[in-house]
This record gives C-alpha cells, sequence and structure tokens, in this order.
C-alpha cells in the first residue's frame, strides 16, 4: 500500500527566504508526482505535474524535483511572498486514476 | 475557460439523511474523481468515472456511490448519512485516464458537508 509523507508539518519563515518541501514515497510504482496548494476553506490549486519518467519541473519560482529509485520529491519555492502562505500536499499517481496524498506542509511566510 | 464546479458549495444534514453531491469537469475532460478531505485522514480517494464507467475504487462502505452521465458531469451520493461522513468532498477533472501517462488532476472548490 502506497504511503505519503511529507516533513516537515508545518513551517514558518521570513519573507524572501528559499525553502524546501520534502515529500516521500514509499511505492516507486508511481504514474506520476502532482504538488498542490490548498488555501483554507478551499479546493487545490495544482501547482506543477512531474511524470514519472521527469527528473523535475518549473514553474516560476516553483521548482519540483522527482527522485522515483529512493522515492522522494521537493518543492523549492524562490524568494517566498506571504501570498505562499497555504497548505502544499504532494499526491503521487498510483494507476492513471488515482493519486494518494501525503498530510501536508502548512506553509506560513511572516513579512 | 471554466474550472471544476461542484453544487453545492455547503450543506448541513441530519444523521440518517442522504445526499448527492454534483461535480461539473472542465470541458472536454472525462475523466472524474471523487476525494473526501477530512483534518483525521486528510484527503482518500472514493472513485473515478471515466465515459460512465467507475475505473476504480477507494476503500469506502457501499453507503458511498456515484455515477457519471453522457456530458462527463458526476454526481455523488451517501446514504445513510453519520455524524464521521463530515467532510469537504473534492472533485477532479483530467483529459483522460489511459495510457502509461497520468495527466494533470484538477480540483473544484469543493462541497463542505456537515452532518448533524
Amino acid at each position: 500500500k502506497q504511503e505519503v509523507t511529507q516533513i516537515p508539518a508545518a513551517l514558518s519563515v521570513p519573507e524572501g527566504e528559499n525553502l524546501v518541501l520534502n515529500c516521500s514515497f514509499t511505492d516507486s510504482a508511481i504514474y506520476n508526482l502532482q504538488w498542490f496548494r490548498q488555501d483554507p476553506g478551499k479546493g487545490l490549486t495544482s501547482l506543477l505535474l512531474i511524470q514519472s519518467s521527469q527528473r523535475e519541473q518549473t514553474s516560476g519560482r516553483l521548482n519540483a524535483s522527482l527522485d522515483k529509485s529512493s522515492g522522494r520529491s521537493t518543492l523549492y519555492i524562490a524568494a517566498s511572498q506571504p501570498g505562499d502562505s497555504a497548505t502544499y500536499l504532494c499526491a503521487v499517481g498510483q494507476g492513471a486514476q488515482k493519486l494518494v496524498f501525503g498530510q501536508g506542509t502548512r506553509l506560513t511566510i511572516n513579512p | 475557460k471554466a474550472g471544476v464546479t461542484q453544487t453545492p458549495r455547503y450543506l448541513i444534514k441530519t444523521r440518517g439523511q442522504q445526499v448527492t453531491l454534483s461535480c461539473s469537469p472542465i470541458s472536454g475532460h472525462r475523466s472524474v474523481s471523487w476525494y473526501q478531505q477530512t483534518p483525521g485522514q486528510g484527503l482518500q480517494f472514493l472513485f473515478e468515472y471515466f465515459s460512465e464507467t467507475q475505473r476504480n475504487k477507494g476503500n469506502f462502505p457501499g453507503r458511498f456511490s456515484g455515477r457519471q452521465f453522457s456530458n462527463s458531469r458526476s454526481e455523488m451520493n451517501v446514504s445513510t448519512l453519520e455524524l464521521g461522513d463530515s467532510a469537504l468532498y473534492l472533485c477532479a477533472s483530467r483529459t483522460s485516464g489511459t495510457g502509461s501517462l497520468g495527466t494533470e488532476a484538477f480540483f473544484g472548490q469543493g462541497t463542505r458537508l456537515t452532518v448533524v
């Protein structure tokens, strides 16, 4: 059974810092890995999708990497801003249809 | 391009009642998945529909059911509601779910169900 773990559960940093969020998974037989952000009481916003054959994806200040063999992914956020405050979730694609989620990292960026 | 639309946004139901939630996927997306989010269990997969057929199902009791219509809109039904069914129910749509590459999932804003 696939298990996805995100560490730390919560993170608070001052504005402007670069930061890394971590995601690990137990079964390397994944289709892809997707990072989301969730604002309180809202749905999920897709940030980046990495296919299993890819090593990284970039979008603006965000960069996500994937190491299938070690079961790890990282989300790098450059020059953090208060608007980046949210919960960040990683999800691995099990089969083409199902996502298995981590518990999320609650990120707070302090002005 | 409109996103994934879920209705209603909020619901309050009494134990023992049943409820139906609706999800309209992004135009052209034929795969619709449902997830339950609770503080204790996080996000858990309920089921996925593609071309009106359920292709995958999570580990939930039979009280949770769904269907998909020919226009790809999907409904989820929960019968005999229990207090523990209180959660945010999220729907996701994808372009398709076949082949070796999984496609990007786009989520709606969710339906907040409270069972009292």
